[in-house]
């Protein structure tokens, strides 16, 4: 079935540090890719998503790059902030099953000043 | 104004009570979804729904049921609550524009005792 691996489980960086979380997805043809953000006592909220190949994702300074090639949606901001601090997690929807998602297991982003 | 809204924010519950957890869209979307999350679990699909009067099992049905009267509103019924039931839970709409994105209500914490 499809899957979504987030590689790191707990990342922590000082302000200003740049942030890579590593996103690796199986599925056939071509799944839609999501970043979602979850704020400490909040629901998970769609960070951007893309669906085709080569197409760049981007929002609040973070953006991803469809690479169907690698099988990969990594997430990188160039200089992190304290306020983003949150759980990010990686997630697919397929063209077999387009009404449900496949979520990473999430990435605990702690950003200190 | 909040597309995904869920009541109650907060529950305790006893062991063998019945809970019900409302979730209400404003979003007019045709899906509804309830997930749980847990640490070390991420999100977890229970039971997800296309449209009034219909319901599916999720990945994790057991110990749930879901019921969808109208394209509004959206409910998980646990019957005989149960200590390992004890966890945050989502609702979320989606599927408009037909790529899958889901928005997500701020959750429901439950406590079984």
């Amino acid at each position: 079935g499809d899957s979504v691996t987030q590689t790191e489980g707990q990342v922590a960086l000082s302000e200003e540090d740049f942030l890579t979380i590593h996103c690796n997805y199986s599925a056939s043809g071509y799944p839609t890719l999501f970043w979602y953000v979850q704020y400490p006592g909040e629901g998970p909220q769609l960070l951007f998503r893309a669906s085709r190949d080569k197409e760049k994702g981007s929002s609040r300074g973070f953006e991803a790059t469809y690479d169907k090639g690698t099988t990969s949606f990594h997430l990188r901001k160039a200089s992190v902030q304290e306020s983003d601090s949150a759980v990010y997690y990686c997630a697919l929807s397929s063209s077999s099953s387009f009404s449900k998602l496949v979520f990473g297991q999430g990435t605990s982003l702690s950003v200190v000043p | 104004e909040a597309a995904v809204t869920q009541s109650p924010r907060n529950k305790v519950a006893v062991t063998g009570g019945k809970v019900t957890l409302s979730c209400n869209q404003t979003n007019n979307h045709n899906n509804m979804y309830w997930y749980r999350q847990d640490t070390g679990h991420g999100l977890r699909l229970i039971h997800y729904s296309y449209g009034a009067g219909s319901t599916e099992k999720g990945d994790i049905p057991d110990g749930y049921k879901a019921s969808r009267p109208s394209q509004e509103n959206f409910s998980l019924i646990l019957e005989l609550a149960t200590p390992s039931q004890t966890s945050v839970y989502f609702c979320a709409s989606g599927d408009a524009d037909g790529l899958g994105t889901q928005y997500f209500g701020p959750g429901t914490r439950l406590l079984v005792l």
